[in-house]
């Protein structure tokens, strides 16, 4: 099973709401990672939690705000966006140690900003 | 920062065809991954490599891990309409990803 689950898959909201993307992952892998996706471009990483602690943010708005709950779950809080951040969202896990380097993505969340 | 240098950036074939991409960095990674992203998907994980030189293969895929650790190719042999999407690359080290830019795969019947 690397199975990555994201909801939701599409998400509307106006600039001066809040709202939350989710992710979980039950593969025991202990680092999970967000990207940001443009259309046919390829993703940038946004965030990436190891053993539950943020050890990478790639000088992400303060907007956008990670949490890391436990070692399955991973949420992306979103406020006060802007257009320009519609965009696919994608979560991702990863097992630590050689070999184990391969990063498994979620379906991602579509997000819509109006 | 790291980059990727991957292509070709698109590529358009007749359905039985074979397929190569590769990409190239100034940069050494440890892993070297390979997706496939259909609109309105997330990367879909084709083949995983992570030892200079390995050669490995996923039914018609094939893909190697280059001998100085700076470069990947991918094969795809006999092609089919399904193979059309958004190829990326990856290349990992120290957890930290990066992708290259895409090979988007049209193939006509």
């Amino acid at each position: 099973d690397t199975e990555v689950t994201q909801t939701p898959k599409h998400l509307v909201m106006g600039m001066t709401n809040k709202k939350s993307l989710k992710c979980e992952q039950h593969m025991g892998h202990r680092a999970m990672y967000w990207y940001k996706q443009k259309a046919k471009k390829p993703p940038e990483l946004m965030f990436v939690y190891s053993y539950e602690k943020l050890s990478i943010n790639e000088s992400v708005p303060s907007r956008f705000s990670p949490e890391c709950p436990n070692s399955s779950l991973l949420n992306l809080h979103l406020h006060a966006l802007q257009p320009e951040d519609s965009a696919l969202y994608l979560c991702a896990s990863r097992p630590q140690g050689q070999p184990g380097n391969t990063i498994y993505f979620g379906e991602g969340s579509w997000l819509t900003v109006v | 920062g790291q980059q990727l240098n991957q292509s070709p950036q698109s590529m358009f074939i007749q359905e039985g065809e074979d397929v190569s991409m590769n990409c190239t960095s100034s940069s050494i990674f440890n892993t070297w991954l390979w997706y496939k992203q259909d609109p309105g998907e997330g990367p879909v994980l084709l083949i995983a490599l992570y030892k200079a030189g390995e050669l490995t293969s996923n039914g018609r895929l094939t893909a190697q891990f280059g001998i100085t650790r700076k470069d990947s190719f991918l094969n795809i042999s006999a092609s089919i309409p399904s193979d059309v999407g958004i190829y990326f690359c990856a290349g990992i080290l120290a957890g930290k990803s990066t992708f290259g830019d895409g090979t988007t795969l049209t193939v006509k019947p």
